[in-house]
């Protein structure tokens, strides 16, 4: 069974920084390009970033490009995104989800991010 | 970027009955649009992609339809587990963007 499971959420101040980690199971990681998908009620669901099978290529939405690392280690099965200088609008649920054929095939069950002062 | 409008936002049915989803594209997507369904405090789940498959899992009753910049998706006959937010997806073009939603609700 496919599992996707996030942690690292919490409260942060404008300004600070998190970093979420996702731990895979029940399929091979490197197989498969992965992403990170967030969620608010104002903007409904926005993809911000993808990685390669094999971390040689990475890509962000526009809004936290120079602000967010996504990268990957396929030898403990886990996914992250280092979220820096974060700003009141990143706040929302970020999904760790499996890429198949660029749709977002399998999904974690959300960490929520909120940054608020 | 690609803008994707559902309608309508809110659809009222009885179980047994019909659904219809629409999404369309702010330009030409080809087949590259996805469905996904999300119930209250879970994860979206990944119902259709490429237009018309059906992912891992989706029962028959559902169907996907279309093809340019107008795509439908059907339940023929709405099952109790069905009532949930429906999103669409584009993969046609760079950054991957969604539609805001259409909630089938138990009337």
């Amino acid at each position: 069974e496919v599992q996707l499971v996030e942690s690292g959420g919490g409260l942060v101040q404008p300004g600070g920084s998190l970093r979420l980690s996702c731990a895979a199971s029940g399929f091979t990681l490197i197989n498969f390009w992965m992403s990170w998908v967030r969620q608010t009620p104002e903007k409904g669901l926005e993809w911000v970033a993808n990685i390669k099978q094999d971390g040689s290529a990475t890509y962000y939405v526009d809004s936290v490009r120079g602000r967010f690392t996504i990268s990957r280690d396929n030898a403990e099965n886990s996914l992250f995104l280092q979220m820096n200088s974060l700003r009141v609008e990143d706040t929302a649920i970020y999904y760790c989800t499996r890429v198949a054929n660029a749709y977002f095939d399998y999904w974690g069950q959300g960490a929520l991010v909120t940054v608020s002062s | 970027e690609i803008v994707l409008t559902q309608s309508p936002a809110t659809l009222s049915l009885s179980p047994g009955e019909r659904a219809t989803l629409s999404c369309r594209a702010s330009q030409s997507i080809n087949t590259y649009l996805g469905w996904y369904q999300q119930k209250p405090g879970q994860a979206p789940r990944l119902v259709m992609y490429d237009t018309s498959k059906r992912a891992t899992g989706i029962p028959a009753r559902f169907s996907g339809s279309g093809s340019g910049t107008d795509f439908t998706l059907t339940i023929s006959s709405l099952e109790p587990e069905d009532f949930a937010v429906y999103y669409c997806q584009q993969r046609s073009y760079w950054p991957q963007t969604f539609g805001q939603g259409t909630k089938v609700e138990i009337k």
